[in-house]
């Protein structure tokens, strides 16, 4: 079983507060993506990456930077959180041949 | 780009009855399409994979079923249990090389006893 792991689960800063959000894979996967979650919008892409130093940029970029370090390590950076990214955030990878993705468990931001 | 539309968004029906989720897309060279549950509190997981060459796939209790003429996708859960009170979500595999996932907005299924 594909394992990706978030960190922190939960995180609470407030408005103009810099928050770096983790991602590890250990499946030796090549892509890997973060998503936002919320209701009324379900799953939006923010950026992904197909290796290590690459970053792409997704559908709702925005106030969001990102960066792979290694093949493993994903980050999401939001330098001057804002109330709107108040969101469930979720990374995910996928093998570059295969096209299912695994998710990580998520992690739930607050920006007051 | 593609487009993924998902209904219902909300779903309720006894245990023992059935549960139908339709998603439509826009791609006609969508290839790849995906359902996954996500039980309250949790992470995303993969509930079937299925190829656009392939029409039928039956797991444990549900049936998916592609219409490519129509652009359609469905999960039929058959019997439903309080355990399938979860939110499904459909997505579909875009064409090129980077093959982004375009979810659908969800369906929130609760299972009555």
């Amino acid at each position: 079983e594909a394992a990706v792991t978030q960190s922190p689960r939960n995180k609470v800063t407030v408005t103009g507060g810099n928050v770096t959000l983790s991602c590890r894979q250990t499946n030796s996967h090549n892509y890997m993506y973060w998503y936002r979650q919320d209701t009324g919008h379900g799953l939006r892409l923010i950026h992904y990456s197909y290796g290590a130093g690459n970053l792409q940029i997704g559908d709702v970029p925005d106030g969001y930077k990102a960066t792979r370090t290694t093949q493993e390590d994903f980050f999401l950076l939001l330098e001057l959180a804002s109330p709107s990214q108040t969101s469930l955030y979720f990374c995910a990878s996928r093998l570059g041949s295969q096209n299912t993705l695994y998710f990580g468990a998520g992690t739930r931001l607050s920006v007051l | 780009g593609e487009q993924v539309e998902q209904r219902p968004p909300h779903l309720s029906v006894r245990e023992g009855d059935s549960a139908v989720i339709t998603c439509t897309y826009t791609d006609p060279n969508s290839y790849y399409f995906f359902w996954y549950k996500q039980e309250p509190g949790a992470s995303l997981q993969l509930l079937m994979k299925v190829f656009s060459s392939t029409e039928i796939n039956e797991g444990q209790g549900f049936t998916v079923l592609l219409n490519k003429k129509d652009k359609r996708l469905s999960l039929n859960l058959t019997a439903a249990h309080p355990g399938d009170s979860a939110a499904y979500f459909c997505a579909v595999s875009s064409t090129g090389n980077t093959r982004k996932l375009i979810f659908g907005l969800g369906t929130t299924l609760q299972v009555q006893p």
